[in-house]
């Protein structure tokens, strides 16, 4: 079946500092991939839809400027979180979706903490 | 505006039947989703409804009404590892993404 991995699984930063996440499909070509973020026992709020090759749509209130996505071949797309705070923290999945397929595969998640 | 609806949580006993409802109202719609999520984990695919009618996978069945913007997810036979948190999702008809409703939390006891 198919297959999203995130990179890293689990990440510790401090406060200023910006950190990159991996998303990769792995044995898919993923058109189209979704960031989410989710906070302890809350669902899952989408951030931004990126299509390969174009700029990431971001939903409202999310700021593009802080939260960069670079979705730059159909089998790779990146989140950096730019200058972290501690309300920063939070539980960051993406999903990659397949053209043609109505499915959307989830990847393991991100934990990220800022100290 | 979006909105989606499931309750917080529920609790069901081992072995019995649970239905999870999820009301949704939606400025497009172009299916609906059921997922499942352990703590600390991704979620994973478990039904998708697109017509009205119920949809059966083994000891999972989902339902849908377009009409009254409901759906519900059926767990029969409950075993313990079916205690995670499920999610509802509506597809925007628009770029194909997901909206979440809040997540049902379900406790199965012994």
């Amino acid at each position: 079946g198919a297959v999203v991995s995130q990179h890293p699984s689990r990440v510790i930063c401090k406060s200023g500092t910006s950190v990159k996440i991996e998303c990769r499909s792995l044995d898919f070509q993923a058109t189209t991939m979704f960031w989410y973020r989710q906070f302890p026992k809350k669902s899952l709020m989408l951030m931004a839809t990126s299509n390969e090759g174009s700029k990431a749509t971001y939903e409202q209130g999310v700021e593009k400027d802080k939260f960069l996505i670079n979705h730059a071949s159909l089998t790779l797309s990146t989140l950096t979180v730019t200058s972290a705070h501690p309300e920063d923290s939070s539980f960051y999945i993406c999903s990659a979706r397949e053209i043609g397929v109505f499915e959307q595969y989830f990847g393991p998640g991100t934990r990220l903490t800022v100290t | 505006g979006q909105n989606i609806d499931q309750p917080t949580e529920m609790t069901a006993t081992e072995g019995a039947i649970v239905q999870i409802n999820c009301t949704y109202q939606t400025s497009g719609f172009n299916g609906l989703f059921w997922y499942q999520q352990h703590a600390g984990e991704a979620p994973t695919f478990l039904s998708y409804n697109v017509l009205d009618g119920l949809e059966e996978k083994g000891r999972f069945s989902s339902f849908l009404s377009r009409s009254k913007g409901y759906s519900y997810l059926l767990l029969k036979e409950l075993q313990m590892k079916d205690s995670a948190s499920y999610l509802c999702a509506v597809r925007d008809q628009q770029g194909g993404k997901l909206i979440f409703g809040q997540g049902t939390e379900l406790s199965v006891k012994p």
